[in-house]
Parts: structure tokens; sequence; C-alpha cells
């Protein structure tokens, strides 16, 4: 199974962190996870990856449990431009496969 | 710095009709080339991909089909159009083990 799960939609206020959660519960030990975005109408916009640690860069923070089973994206401080539908992928070996993603509003 | 390029941005064809989208990339040599689609309301569909110069891994079997005649030029083909390849196609680039989407083109097939 090549997909990951993540609830369909999320609420978060402006200037509040929001945090998106990603099960990937089968993921293989040299796959990365992975989130992008994807505003209306456009192509996706890489976010951040990680493989076992945790990592943080201008965007966002990205949690990874230590079993590797689940993942956290952590939007520090949400503001009107980040609503949008965010996807959390495992890949590697050259492949990515996209699933549902979560639709995030951010609420003025 | 690398850039990606998809043309056209909009297409309406008819049923039937022939098809070929673009996809060239600027400032990388030997990238990972992918051809995705997402249909209207969907999650992103990974159609093809390329690891090399005429090296295409089909990922789903349809009436599409993708070539690569240079290193950095991948081409989303089709002899005929059905209605149900409509849709929003995106091209993406990877050097690494991150992949970087075109702007995408909108195809309506009437």
């Amino acid at each position: 199974d090549a997909k990951t799960t993540q609830p369909p939609s999320m609420d978060c206020a402006e200037g509040r962190a929001a945090n998106l959660p990603c099960n990937h519960s089968t993921i293989s030990g040299n796959e990365y996870v992975y989130w992008y975005r994807q505003i209306h109408s456009q192509g996706p916009q890489y976010i951040i990856h990680g493989l076992k640690n945790n990592e943080t860069n201008e965007m966002a923070s990205l949690i990874i449990t230590e079993d590797r089973k689940s993942s956290t994206l952590i939007l520090p401080h949400a503001t009107l431009r980040d609503t949008a539908v965010y996807y959390c992928m495992k890949g590697g070996d050259d492949k990515i496969i996209f699933g549902k993603g979560t639709r995030l509003h951010i609420l003025p | 710095s690398q850039t990606i390029h998809q043309w056209p941005a909009t297409l309406v064809q008819p049923v039937g009709s022939p098809l070929s989208l673009e996809c060239t990339v600027e400032g990388t040599s030997n990238p990972n080339l992918y051809w995705y689609r997402q249909a209207a309301g969907r999650g992103l569909q990974l159609l093809f991909y390329s690891v090399g110069i005429g090296q295409i891994s089909s990922e789903v079997p349809q009436n599409l089909s993708a070539s690569r005649p240079q290193d950095r030029q991948f081409i989303l083909s089709s002899k005929k159009l059905l209605l149900s390849d409509s849709g929003f196609y995106l091209c993406a680039w990877a050097a690494s083990d991150t992949q970087y989407f075109g702007p995408g083109t909108r195809l309506t097939v009437l």
C-alpha cells in the first residue's frame, strides 16, 4: 500500500499554529516523508521532507514519530495565504505517490 | 537556479483529437522527470516518470504516452483524446529526493 492517511479537512485560526497529522504506517526504512501543498489551480509547492529526525525550514517544521508511522506538519503562525490542500506522501527510489491531502482553512 | 516550464497553460480539445504537452527544465542536468494528472477535486495521479533520455516508466495504463527526446524535455502525448482525459496536467523534476512542479496545463476535452 503506497498511500498515506490524512484528515480531509482542518480549520485553524489565523496567527495560530496549524498542526497537520499524517499516518504512514506502511513506510519502509528507506522511504522519506514529504509534505507539499497546492493552492487552487497551481502546481504543488514543496514544503519539507524528512527520514527519521525532525526537520525545520523557513516554511514549517516536520515532526516524525520514533516508529516513523506518523508525522505532523507544523505551520507555526498560520496566515490566510496558507489556505491550501496539504499533501503528505512517502516515497523514495524516484517515485512519490500523492494521496488525497488535507484541505486547510485558515479562519480570520 | 532551476526552472520548469510547461505549455500550453490551457487547452481545449475535441474528443478524438491528438494531444502534445511539453515540459522543459532549465538549470539542471539529468533530472528525473514526471507527469501527473489531477482530475477536478481529486489528488494527483502519477502517470509517467523518466530517469533518463528514452527511459519511460508508466504507472497507469491508458491512452496516453510519454517521451523524453532530450535530457531536459518531457512530452506527454495522445493519439485520440477521451472525455476522461480532462484535467490538470503537471510536470515535475527531481535531482535528488525532492520533486519540484511546473505551473501545469489545464486540459478540457469536449
